[in-house]
Formats: C-alpha cells, sequence, structure tokens
C-alpha cells in the first residue's frame, strides 16, 4: 500500500483565493482525520469522518473552512477565501475504527498564504 | 477533555547514550497510545502502539511503556545515534476515536 496520500506537497497562494488539499486514504481504513500543525498551537484536529460521514468538526477553525468524504478513496480540505493565518502544514489521516490499530498519517501540505 | 503533556520539551545529548523520553495523560480511560517520529519539514511516522492491555512494546533500539493508572508512558531509545534526531511525539485517542497529541519532545543527538 503506498500509504495515505495528500496533494498538492507545497501551496502558494495569495490571500482571498480558494485552496483545495486532497488526501486519499489507505483501502480499507474507515476513519479519516484532517489536522493542522503550527509552530504555535502544535497539532490539531480539524474534522474526524467516519465510514466517509462527518463525526466531530469542532475543530474546524470557522466557515471558510469546510471538508468532505464523498466516496472512502478520497477527502478534500478546502479555505475559502484564504488568509495568512491559515499558514501552515495540513496532515490528512486514516485508521480502521478499534483497538488494535494505529493511525498512518500523510506527508502534509505545506500551505502558505501571502 | 483529554490532556497530554510531554517532558522535556526538547533534549540534546551526546551519541550512544540511552534516554527516556516521557508522557503523560489526563485521563486514563484510554485504549492504546502510539508514538510518533516527525523529521523537519516531514509527515509523522508511527513508531510504536502500545493497547491498553500492554504493559510495553518493543521495536529495535526503542522500547515503549505504559502505565494506564498512573496516566504515562514512556519512550526508551538504547544507544542513540545522530539519525535518532527528531521530533517524537506522544498520541492517545479519545472514546470517539480522536487523536489527542502531546506537545513533542525535540531530541537533538550530537556525533
Amino acid at each position: 500500500d503506498a500509504g495515505v496520500i495528500q496533494s498538492p506537497r507545497h501551496e502558494v497562494t495569495e490571500m482571498g483565493q480558494e485552496v483545495t488539499l486532497r488526501c486519499k486514504p489507505i483501502s480499507g481504513h474507515n476513519s479519516l482525520f484532517w489536522y493542522r500543525q503550527t509552530m504555535m498551537r502544535g497539532l490539531e484536529l480539524l474534522i474526524y469522518f467516519n465510514n466517509n460521514v462527518p463525526i466531530d468538526d469542532s475543530g474546524m477553525p470557522e466557515d471558510r473552512f469546510s471538508a468532505k468524504m464523498p466516496n472512502a478513496s478520497f477527502s478534500t480540505l478546502k479555505i475559502q477565501p484564504s488568509e495568512p493565518r491559515d499558514s501552515a502544514v495540513y496532515f490528512c489521516a486514516s485508521s480502521w475504527t478499534g483497538s488494535d490499530y494505529g493511525y498512518t498519517f500523510g506527508s502534509g501540505t505545506r500551505l502558505t498564504v501571502v | 477533555k483529554q490532556e497530554v503533556t510531554q517532558i522535556p520539551a526538547a533534549l540534546s545529548v551526546p551519541e550512544g547514550e540511552n534516554l527516556v523520553l516521557n508522557c503523560s495523560f489526563t485521563d486514563s480511560a484510554i485504549y492504546n497510545l502510539q508514538w510518533f517520529r516527525q523529521d523537519p519539514g516531514k509527515g509523522l511516522t508511527s513508531l510504536l502502539l502500545i493497547q491498553s492491555s500492554q504493559r510495553e512494546q518493543t521495536s529495535g533500539r526503542l522500547n515503549a511503556s505504559l502505565d494506564k493508572s498512573s496516566g504515562r508512558s514512556t519512550l526508551y531509545i538504547a544507544a542513540s545515534q545522530p539519525g535518532d534526531s527528531a521530533t517524537y511525539l506522544c498520541a492517545v485517542p479519545n472514546a470517539g476515536n480522536m487523536l489527542t497529541f502531546g506537545g513533542g519532545t525535540r531530541l537533538m543527538v550530537k556525533p
């Protein structure tokens, strides 16, 4: 398995533009998570999907952020409009619900909003 | 709300030393604990996963222990090498399977 695949690896955009981050989880995993990492706040959970359904989005900072999971093999995180304070590394992770399995993280998308 | 704390925040040691990284959590009702490694500018790599029924897990020079009752886990690295330099993070899932991370320990092993 190729692991959790995220794209793009790097994104530089101007303030006000729409940004879409993509994630392909590990085949067979039924849970998907979006995290954001910054120096100031560390790793923060943004949203959690189970069986393609959003379970907890309490970590989504504001209405400018939205996430979808149209099927078991694809998820997107969209920021519209983007702001400089959104600059961070965004990670996607997947797992199989249950105590025997851990999480697998993607390599992340480094977002810079100028 | 689960809180995870890692001590120390940073550690610098000479090559060859054995070292211990600490992780504590406030809610002991966990079903596993996972240790990750993160290299600068990279993603998180899973090192060890300890189930709540286990006391420890070993992988090569790494040994992780778990004491649920006291809310603590330790990651022991034997005979440290410069290639071990990275940030080490521990994380625990809540009942909803969402991970809470500690702030990490930034390790530097000097040759």
